[in-house]
């Protein structure tokens, strides 16, 4: 069963406005961890935020956020004033179990690709 | 440079052909694990080290994928008698082990496979 939902293929915005992708995940594991990954044409999968399940915040990088919401299982990150260069694709994971040293294996969504719009 | 080094960064063999895909992590960082992207999809976990041990290869596809890491450092990936399905981006990633909360992982550029 696929554990990580991005139900948005493709997504447009107008730059330096905010865009909202979504994620919804699947686990039976009361610890895990959810990640946002940007990956541009180049190929590189670039680290934007992190969640651990017990975290009572929401996190929030610079212009990244991620709006978890628990008991809905959904971990939507939030872009805010877009630029040129956060056109890319996003990828939501999921990192099941609490320990980060573990280093547990992370599951992915599909992905949404991201227009911004000049 | 500091980060992720994967090399080749593209490579076409031929339906049969053994390849042999590199990954230099980042120094220092005990965690390194490969990852299989195909084309419009997200990663799929192929297996994963510990310095020199690999602790988990429960993604390799087939016998055909191997993947060593002898000295804890470098790693390669090896895929015997290739074939189409295997055409993809190998995604290597190393992480410092239970350093940083989040266990972030750190990726290379992949290396894009296309088997003809």
């Amino acid at each position: 069963a696929q554990k990580i939902t991005q139900t948005q293929p493709g997504m447009f915005v107008q730059e330096k406005e905010a865009v909202t992708l979504d994620c919804t995940y699947d686990t039976s594991d009361q610890s895990y961890g959810l990640f946002w990954y940007k990956q541009p044409s180049s190929g590189e999968m670039i680290f934007l935020i992190y969640q651990g399940s017990y975290d009572e915040q929401n996190a929030t990088e610079g212009r990244y956020s991620l709006n978890f919401q628990k008991a809905r299982k959904s971990a939507n990150l939030v872009i805010s004033a877009s630029q040129l260069g956060d056109s890319a694709m996003y990828f939501c994971a999921m990192r099941e179990g609490r320990n980060a040293g573990n280093n547990r294996k992370l599951i992915w969504g599909l992905g949404t690709s991201l227009a911004v719009n000049p | 440079g500091a980060g992720v080094s994967q090399s080749p960064r593209y490579k076409v063999a031929k339906r049969g052909q053994d390849v042999a895909l590199r990954c230099d992590p980042i120094s220092g960082h005990v965690s390194l694990f490969w990852y299989q992207q195909a084309l419009g999809q997200g990663p799929e976990f192929l297996t994963y080290f510990q310095n020199e041990a690999q602790l988990d290869k429960s993604g390799l596809p087939s016998d055909r994928f191997f993947a060593e890491r002898p000295e804890g450092s470098v790693s390669t990936l090896k895929i015997q008698r290739t074939q189409q399905e295997d055409s993809a981006v190998y995604l290597c990633a190393s992480s410092s082990y239970g350093g940083a909360r989040t266990g972030e992982l750190f990726f290379g550029e992949g290396s894009r496979l296309t088997v003809l």
